[in-house]
């Protein structure tokens, strides 16, 4: 039973332009909301987070927008660059600090 | 800073047989997290070791297991593998077992069952 979906599995973008990457989740409770970022023969870094009294977090190049009503999340990236690609997934605690993670979206950035 | 070290990195086994992973936590970390990432797959949690005591468990069969030891090091055990079992396996480590965000990841233990 997914409890966060992420329905893109693969997204291109042209280096400098912006990526948008979604996530849709299932449960009005769910209280933060993060990204991570996983490169090949790697383990998933933390990228970014949001709590859901927000609905916008910034950190230099990534912003994550939340819309409650839609239970939906975005990752904005501007502007892309080639070291971006990788795969991205959208997490959401099941309690305390243990993860459901979504599927993941790969994203290709083309220089 | 020691990061989360896991061993081995790539590993092949035969159904019925079992299998043992092991997972160093990074350092002043005291709670281990294991999760299964099948392909095409996000990471599925399958348990978390606080203080060498199991804090949590997913949805997965009791011939999966783990351990805790005292210097904050886990393994995870799979008996009886099953072809479905093959996956990366990800050890995370982190402080406490409330919300903190972040969850430090080892690279993974690739296992195939054949």
């Amino acid at each position: 039973d997914q409890q966060v979906k992420q329905n893109s599995p693969s997204l291109s973008v042209q280096e400098g332009r912006i990526s948008i990457l979604n996530c849709d989740y299932t449960n009005s409770m769910f209280d933060y909301f993060l990204w991570y970022k996983k490169y090949p023969a790697e383990g998933p870094t933390f990228l970014i987070s949001i709590s859901s009294i927000k609905d916008k977090n910034e950190d230099g190049r990534f912003t994550v927008f939340l819309n409650k009503s839609a239970k939906h999340l975005s990752l904005h990236i501007v502007p892309s660059q080639p070291g971006d690609s990788a795969v991205y997934f959208c997490a959401v605690p099941r309690t305390g600090n243990q993860f459901y993670f979504g599927t993941g979206t790969s994203l290709t950035v083309i220089p | 800073e020691t990061g989360v070290t896991q061993s081995p990195t790539h590993l092949i086994k035969t159904r019925g047989q079992q299998v043992t992973l092991r997972c160093s936590s990074q350092s002043g970390h005291n709670t281990v997290s294991w999760y299964q990432q099948a392909l095409g797959q996000g990471p599925q949690f399958i348990f978390q070791y606080y203080r060498e005591e199991e804090n949590g468990r997913g949805n997965f069969p009791p011939r999966f297991s783990g351990l805790q030891f005292p210097n904050y090091s886990s393994e995870l055990n799979v008996n009886a593998l099953e072809l479905d079992d093959s996956a990366l396996y990800l050890c995370a480590s982190s402080t406490g077992t409330s919300f903190s965000g972040e969850l430090f990841f080892g690279e993974g233990s690739r296992l195939t069952v054949l």
